[in-house]
């Protein structure tokens, strides 16, 4: 079945290196993909989104890049400091108008921030 | 900042027992959903919530499962007679979608740990 998935299980990055996380995305009729970060005994927290007409979108210290073509989705968080370990997971939603709020989520990556 | 809560945070039941969790979403949201994550896995979606009335369910979402909104505030999930495999952590999100200058961020609560013995 189609799915979302994640390369690389645990990403261990020394403080102030910036951070790649992977996405995989199978489903190409999905409109709309969202970067969560979960902390240890919380919620998934939004981080950014972006909807599949644009390639790049920025925040704060992050960057989510979607290349449609070959189905790829990352977060680039720039400096990374201890506050950014957590697990990061992508999530897509088939539709922007159509199922909203129907998240697929993706395996996770779990992030180490290494002084 | 407005946020989701739900109670309890961790709910031990026995096998059949019937169990509520309970979420007061954001206040002018009007989506509402139900996603759990059992230990070690990823976040799954059972539900979402509408207008009153279900949007859309997942297969996990059978029979034993059901949700309310019983006033104006808050959201239930309720496990009529729950099974081992019902552990897990549930989490309640919310959603303005589709307001004026809304980014359609699904807002989630910490959890209700639900540990079926």
């Amino acid at each position: 079945g189609e799915s979302v998935g994640l390369h690389l299980p645990t990403l261990s990055v020394q403080e102030g290196d910036n951070s790649i996380i992977n996405c995989a995305y199978s489903n190409s009729a999905s409109d709309y993909f969202i970067w969560y970060k979960q902390e240890s005994g919380k919620g998934p927290q939004f981080i950014i989104d972006i909807r599949s007409n644009m390639d790049k979108r920025q925040g704060q210290r992050v960057t989510v890049l979607l290349n449609k073509t070959v189905k790829h989705l990352s977060l680039q968080i720039a400096a990374t400091q201890p506050g950014d370990s957590a697990v990061y997971f992508c999530a897509e939603n088939m539709s922007w108008t159509d199922s909203w709020g129907k998240l697929q989520f993706g395996a996770g990556t779990q992030v180490v921030v290494t002084p | 900042e407005p946020e989701v809560t739900q109670t309890p945070s961790h709910q031990v039941t026995q096998m059949g027992q019937e169990v509520i969790l309970r979420c007061v979403p954001i206040s002018n949201h009007l989506y509402f959903y139900w996603y759990r994550q059992i230990l070690g896995q990823k976040v799954e979606f059972l539900v979402s919530f509408y207008n009153n009335e279900i949007s859309e369910k997942s297969e996990i979402f059978d029979d034993q499962f059901s949700v309310e909104r019983p006033d104006g505030s808050n959201f239930t999930l309720k496990i009529r007679s729950t099974k081992l495999e019902d552990s897990a952590m549930y989490f309640c999100a919310s959603s303005n979608h589709g307001a004026s200058g809304s980014t359609g961020e699904l807002f989630f609560g910490e959890g209700s740990r639900l540990t079926v013995l």
